[in-house]
């Protein structure tokens, strides 16, 4: 299976300042279609995951624009311009180019 | 707009069987495949099972093969996993997702299942 490695898995981040997070797959999330097949999710407290980015830099279309993803080969980022407090949650890395499909470990953003 | 609503989920003794069910609205149930997910407390996502949009094809990840069976009714726009020989480590939310290719579009709001004596 395919390893998706974030870092860090803590992130304290004062309201209004930036906020940055990697991912490291083991493998390219390349497939055959030449898609690259990286997404990000957020999962807020108490609440069901909800995706934010698809395909390494594409944002879904309720999601504000201080968040944007990037990345190629096997690194990624997803960037938050000036952090929210409604931002506060996890978030997760998810290659979905290999069977299984895998996430990353997630990463916890608190507000410092 | 998009709802998946799961239901099912309850505490059952080590051994024990459940069947969660997942009503989908919104969108051509028959036209996606449909993932279910898990989640253990304070832990991270775990993909669990797939099935293809016409239900002939099913995938399962190495810790339930054997256990669970995942299948779908499209006339009721329902999607199924029956879990048996339940373990304690299958304690988790469980999220009905609509998927297409590479991405999980939409998350059911989830089901708890509890295995313990």
């Amino acid at each position: 299976d395919v390893v998706m490695t974030q870092s860090p898995l803590s992130l304290p981040v004062t309201l209004g300042q930036p906020a940055s997070i990697s991912c490291r797959s083991s493998q390219s999330p390349k497939y055959s279609d030449g898609n690259t097949y990286l997404n990000w999710f957020q999962q807020r407290p108490g609440q069901s995951p909800r995706r934010l980015i698809y395909k390494v830099s594409n944002r879904d279309s309720r999601v504000p624009d201080r968040f944007s993803g990037s990345g190629s080969g096997t690194d990624f980022t997803l960037k938050i311009s000036r952090v929210e407090a409604e931002d506060v949650g996890v978030y997760y890395c998810m290659q979905g180019a290999q069977w299984p499909v895998t996430f990353g470990q997630g990463t916890k953003l608190e507000i410092k | 707009e998009v709802q998946l609503v799961e239901s099912g989920g309850t505490l059952v003794q080590p051994g024990g069987s459940l069947r969660l069910s997942c009503l989908a609205s919104g969108f051509t149930f028959s036209a996606y495949s449909m993932h279910w997910v898990r989640q253990a407390p304070g832990k991270g996502l775990q993909y669990v099972s797939a099935i293809n949009s016409n239900g002939d094809r099913t995938f399962y990840t190495d810790s339930v093969k054997g256990r669970f069976t995942i299948s779908r009714d499209n006339s009721k726009s329902t999607l199924y996993l029956q879990m048996s020989s339940l373990r304690p480590e299958d304690t988790a939310v469980y999220y009905c997702v609509k998927a297409e290719t590479g991405t999980y579009n939409d998350w059911g709001q989830g089901t708890l299942v509890t295995v313990s004596s």
